[in-house]
């Protein structure tokens, strides 16, 4: 059983530049979940996506987007790059109707916006 | 608004001795709480949990307590060892299902003296 994945490990964009990250999910997950962690701070929740469809959102500018596959993995687009995007953008996965202690995260992408 | 509240952001304790790790909310809404374990380049990693009906949750050497009046809960490890060192994570939800949304605090670092 893999866990989560996330692709890339690191990035660096310039201001105004468009980005794409990827998550896949743990086997037999169908549900994906974002976070920012910018440094020195602690996660916080962008969005889920419940099979293919957005499943609530934090407080975040529509300039996050995001996406859901067949698979259920996952990608977060951030357009419009700012400098204070620049953060570890963690994904989660977790099965629907297991319990909030069951949503395995990634290891994260590092986003530097230069 | 912080909704959730780690203010140490640090704590050193000697192998073999307790460490007690607090945080706080603010959101009467939340039901469940977590806390999570990350190492450098790691995603964070599920700890221990309780629910809002509990006020005690032990797990071998972790225990997590619950004030629910004081909207307080903390962590105790017993007997510290050298690789409980890391950043934890204290994180709420309104409810325990898998597709929750967490609040996250801004995390605690941990450092275990030998």
């Amino acid at each position: 059983e893999t866990g989560v994945t996330q692709s890339p490990t690191h990035l660096i964009k310039t201001r105004g530049q468009q980005v794409t990250l990827r998550c896949s999910s743990q086997s037999g997950h169908n549900t994906v979940s974002w976070y920012q962690q910018a440094l020195g701070q602690g996660p916080q929740f962008i969005f889920q996506y419940y099979r293919e469809e957005e499943n609530g959102r934090g407080n975040f500018p529509p300039r996050f987007s995001g996406l859901q596959f067949p698979n259920y993995s996952s990608e977060l687009n951030v357009n419009a790059l700012e400098l204070d995007d620049s953060a570890l953008y963690l994904c989660a996965s977790s099965l629907s109707g297991a319990g909030a202690n069951e949503q395995f995260f990634g290891p994260g992408t590092r986003l530097t916006v230069l | 608004d912080q909704q959730v509240k780690q203010n140490s952001p640090s704590l050193s304790v000697q192998e073999g001795r307790i460490s007690i790790l607090n945080c706080d909310y603010t959101n009467s809404m939340f039901d469940y709480f977590l806390w999570y374990k990350k190492y450098p380049a790691e995603g964070p990693t599920f700890l221990i949990s309780i629910s809002s009906i509990k006020d005690k949750n032990e797990d071998g050497r972790f225990t997590v307590f619950l004030n629910k009046s004081a909207k307080h809960l903390s962590l105790h490890i017993v007997p510290s060892q050298p690789g409980d060192s890391a950043v934890y994570f204290c994180a709420a939800s309104e409810w325990a299902g898998a597709n929750s949304k967490l609040t996250f605090g801004k995390g605690i670092t941990l450092s275990v003296r030998p």
